[in-house]
């Protein structure tokens, strides 16, 4: 079975510290994603990464890191964590650009 | 601009009855995909249904059925027969072509909540 699995569903962080928010898929795919979800607007596109060590900016990369140097792991990372990054958060991963999104189960961060 | 419009927040159905969920789309690309995406309360995204641009038959699966319309840029998710375990939001989402930047990366909308009465 298909399987994308996110470190943490959920974590509560205080403003300023360092969060890692980690995305393993089991499927060999090629192409990761990270999304923001937000009542009322929807998912957001952070960062996705298109190939090991290769990233590309989505719609809201302002504030987030990412990191992909294996193949099958694709990080998020918040280096200063601010109360307008809680959200929840949902990683990604196809087995190309024609391939269906499989998502993991999402990790709701709050920061106090 | 907003490439992918849903513009009911929330859309109720009475059981068995079918629904219409809206979405609308912009893209000056020829080749690229739609997609719609049920989340139930416990939070994990379930693909539902797929049509590609040059598709020229609208997609079905089971209960679930597409409406589109590419003049109109509309791409709308048709359930018949709701059941109420079809309560939950709903995501269109759209793949633009491969070329460029855009590495076919998928934009979603902002979600409809569909609740379904017995």
């Amino acid at each position: 079975d298909v399987k994308v699995t996110q470190s943490s569903r959920y974590l509560v962080k205080r403003t300023g510290e360092k969060v890692f928010l980690e995305c393993v898929q089991d499927m060999d795919h090629e192409n990761m994603f990270w999304y923001r979800q937000d009542p009322g607007l929807g998912l957001r596109l952070i960062y996705f990464s298109y190939d090991v060590k290769m990233k590309e900016k989505g719609d809201i990369p302002e504030g987030y890191s990412v990191s992909r140097e294996k193949k099958e792991r694709f990080s998020l990372i918040l280096e200063s964590a601010s109360t307008n990054q809680t959200s929840m958060y949902l990683c990604a991963s196809r087995t190309g650009v024609w391939g269906e999104l499989f998502f993991g189960e999402g990790s709701r961060l709050t920061v106090l | 601009a907003q490439k992918i419009t849903q513009t009911q927040p929330g859309m109720f159905v009475q059981e068995k009855e079918a629904v219409t969920l809206d979405c609308t789309y912009d893209t000056s690309d020829q080749s690229y995909g739609l997609f719609w995406y049920k989340q139930p309360s416990s939070g994990e995204m379930i693909f539902l249904i797929y049509q590609g641009s040059y598709d020229e038959q609208n997609a079905t699966e089971g209960r679930y059925s597409l409406n589109f319309q590419k003049a109109r840029k509309s791409a709308n998710l048709v359930i018949s027969a709701s059941q109420l375990g079809d309560s939950a939001m709903y995501f269109c989402a759209m793949r633009e072509g491969a070329g460029g930047t855009s590495y076919g990366k998928l934009t979603f909308g902002q979600g409809t909540i569909l609740t379904v009465h017995p």
